[in-house]
């Protein structure tokens, strides 16, 4: 069955310095996105990506964030300067097309550590 | 605005017994509802959804999940546990016209021998 797979699984990194977090979404998927999930808590909504654009954007994901499909298979979510609360896990998803009721499909996420 | 209510943070059921975890959402119109597991170490694998017509829905590994509209609830079943059934389950909610998920706080479930 198709993956979605997400690289690193674990990323460290020193307070202040970019990271970016790649994913290879479900090859005939067109609909991606970004969810973390911080230590103890619920899976959080980042931002959806349709069509080479930002579909629809959390509070959280502020001028720090960014992404992109930087070619046909990579989809990369990056943090400009990161801090010590954007420690937590990372999740991609991608979804086919049939409309948002069709199930998105996560990877097994890439556990980022701000020290 | 959209919630999702896991109200069990653990629960512990002995291996055989029957299982359910509660699910309870707040939304105006009828949503796209979804329970994933996530085993340690491991992402989210979608379980079942439901988003219309018939509402016990069956998934993956003899889980199913019965949406009450009544109730705002989608809890979901198994007659039989399995000590490889622990994990962490989570209850998703989306809805038209947007695109993201809302998830549940999860409910750790530990299976006794």
């Amino acid at each position: 069955e198709p993956e979605v797979t997400q690289t690193p699984s674990h990323q460290v990194t020193q307070m202040g310095q970019e990271v970016i977090l790649r994913c290879v979404p479900i090859s005939n998927h067109l609909y991606f996105y970004w969810y973390r999930q911080i230590l103890g808590q619920k899976v959080e909504f980042l931002v959806s990506f349709y069509n080479n654009e930002i579909s629809e954007k959390s509070e959280i994901f502020d001028d720090q964030f960014s992404v992109e499909r930087p070619d046909g298979s990579n989809f990369t979510l990056k943090i400009r300067s990161t801090k010590l609360e954007d420690s937590a896990m990372y999740f991609c998803a991608s979804r086919g097309t049939g409309g948002t009721s069709q199930p998105q499909h996560f990877g097994d996420g890439t556990r980022l550590s701000i020290l | 605005a959209q919630s999702v209510t896991q109200p069990d943070i653990h629960i512990t059921v002995s291996e055989g017994a029957s299982l359910e975890l509660r699910c309870n959402y707040s939304y105006g119109a009828t949503p796209y509802l979804f329970w994933y597991v996530q085993s340690p170490g491991q992402g989210l694998q979608l379980l079942l959804k439901y988003f219309s017509g018939d509402t016990l829905v069956q998934g993956i590994k003899g889980f199913e999940a019965e949406f009450k509209r009544s109730q705002s609830s989608f809890n979901l079943r198994k007659p039989s546990v399995h000590w490889s059934d622990a994990a962490e389950y989570f209850c998703a909610v989306g809805a038209r016209g947007t695109d993201k998920l809302i998830f549940g706080t999860g409910t750790r479930l530990q299976v006794f021998p």
